[in-house]
């Protein structure tokens, strides 16, 4: 079975320094792993979605994310916060990638961002 | 292109009551899921359907019903409403393909009392 682990329910960093969103999966054939933005009171937003083709995934908003295999990790990462960045964050595992199994989704990470 | 549909954003019910949420996709996807967001759980997975007619139970089925009837509608049910159900409800659809990908409805925000 799959499953997903979000070091940290809550991570504050300062305007302008480095976000670091820790994921790590668990997954018994080589997953499919997706970071989601969720703001207030609204939907989730894909950021990125890992599909095997390279290791170190770009995504919107200025987020990267690199799958280490050897580590099971997927984190989320951007250089410089941004105060609009503040919202909700989370990793999923698929191991069907778009297909029956779903997402099995880690329980969050809420992103501060400090002026 | 509307993406996936969620009927209705908000709704209050009482214990014991019943209703049906319904999610509509317009991409002919062939998957659909119904997950359920709670503060601190993330998304859990409560019912999916692989096509038209049929259904499979995820993580948290109990106290759900769920119907495909057609490709592009996903309905969930509650039959008996409990205050543990209160919860804001997404649907999703997916396909198998070289670009893969879910979407996600806006979410229904469920209250009981």
């Amino acid at each position: 079975a799959q499953s997903v682990t979000q070091l940290g329910s809550h991570v504050s960093v300062s305007e302008g320094a480095l976000v670091l969103l820790r994921c790590n999966y668990s997954s018994s054939v080589p997953p499919y792993l997706f970071w989601y933005v969720q703001y207030p009171n609204q939907g989730l937003q894909l950021l990125l979605k890992y599909t095997s083709a390279a290791t170190l995934v770009k995504g919107i908003n200025g987020f990267e994310a690199e799958f280490k295999k050897s580590e099971t990790s997927f984190h989320l990462t951007k250089p410089s916060a941004h105060m609009s960045d503040a919202a909700e964050y989370f990793c999923a595992v698929s191991e069907q990638g778009g297909g029956a199994d779903g997402l099995t989704f880690g329980k969050g990470t809420h992103l501060i961002i400090q002026p | 292109n509307a993406g996936v549909t969620q009927t209705p954003k908000f709704r209050v019910l009482k214990t014991g009551q019943s209703m049906t949420l319904l999610c509509a996709q317009d991409m002919n996807h062939e998957y659909m899921y119904w997950y359920r967001q709670d503060p601190g759980m993330g998304l859990r997975l409560i019912h999916y359907s692989v096509g038209e007619g049929t259904t499979a139970k995820g993580e948290v089925p109990d106290g759900y019903n769920v119907s495909r009837l057609k490709k592009q509608n996903f309905l969930l049910g509650l039959e008996s409403a409990a205050p543990s159900q209160t919860s804001v409800y997404f649907c999703a659809s997916s396909y198998w393909g070289i670009d893969y990908g879910y979407t996600f409805g806006s979410g229904t925000r469920l209250t009981v009392v």
